[in-house]
């Protein structure tokens, strides 16, 4: 079955920085790649998804990329703000399949 | 509010107990899934409906847990003699059919098992 990584598992950036969070998946028949953010207490609420047809995504400060050849995708966060601190977990599926998600990452901007 | 919600929020029971958890998906979606989520992990996948029909159990769903969406609409999760090792947040998510891929997720039950 699908498996995902998640690195890092903890980022701290300073207010403004970049924040780049990477993972990778095993099968090679997934095709649907959400990213979701949770807050404390809070369920996951997606921010941004990629399908395998595309390599790129934006939306505002948010971006993913996706490189199926290397099976792996990334976040990309830019001018991050404190509200950006949260817990931010990539996923995988076959498309309306179950999602398959990594670890996490925990994300801590400073002021 | 249109969102998926979850129902109890919180719930603490004492170890051989029975619980129950109800999920309503955003109207009209017709695919809805349960995950768990233990401390520090990433959501894993326990089962999943398209309307009334059970598509898929994960090998996480021992037998004393069942599932059950009678009419296509709202869903309900049993654990029977709960166990410490059932801690965790129960997460309901749905999506619009079998033809997207998007999905919205609840706000959680925490289980606590004393």
């Amino acid at each position: 079955g699908e498996n995902v990584e998640q690195h890092p598992s903890t980022l701290s950036v300073q207010e403004g920085d970049s924040a780049v969070i990477k993972c990778t998946y095993s099968d090679s028949a997934s095709n649907y790649f959400p990213w979701y953010k949770q807050e404390l207490g809070k369920g996951p609420q997606l921010i941004i998804d990629i399908r395998s047809n595309v390599g790129e995504k934006k939306d505002q400060r948010i971006a993913v990329t996706l490189n199926k050849t290397a099976k792996h995708f990334s976040l990309h966060i830019t001018e991050t703000q404190p509200e950006d601190s949260a817990v931010y977990f990539c996923a995988a599926s076959r498309g309306n399949t179950p999602l398959v998600f990594g670890k996490g990452t925990r994300l801590s901007v400073i002021a | 509010d249109t969102g998926v919600s979850q129902n109890p929020r919180h719930k603490i029971t004492k170890r051989g107990q029975n619980v129950t958890f109800r999920c309503d998906p955003i109207s009209e979606h017709n695919r809805l899934y349960w995950y768990r989520q233990t401390l520090g992990q990433g959501p894993e996948f326990l089962t999943y409906f398209q309307n009334e029909a059970q598509l898929e159990k994960s090998r996480l769903l021992s037998d004393r847990f069942s599932a059950e969406r009678p009419k296509g609409s709202f869903s309900t999760l049993e654990i029977q003699r709960t166990e410490q090792g059932d801690s965790a947040m129960y997460l309901c998510a749905s999506s619009l059919s079998a033809a997207t891929d998007t999905q919205y997720f609840g706000p959680g039950t925490r289980l606590t098992v004393l």
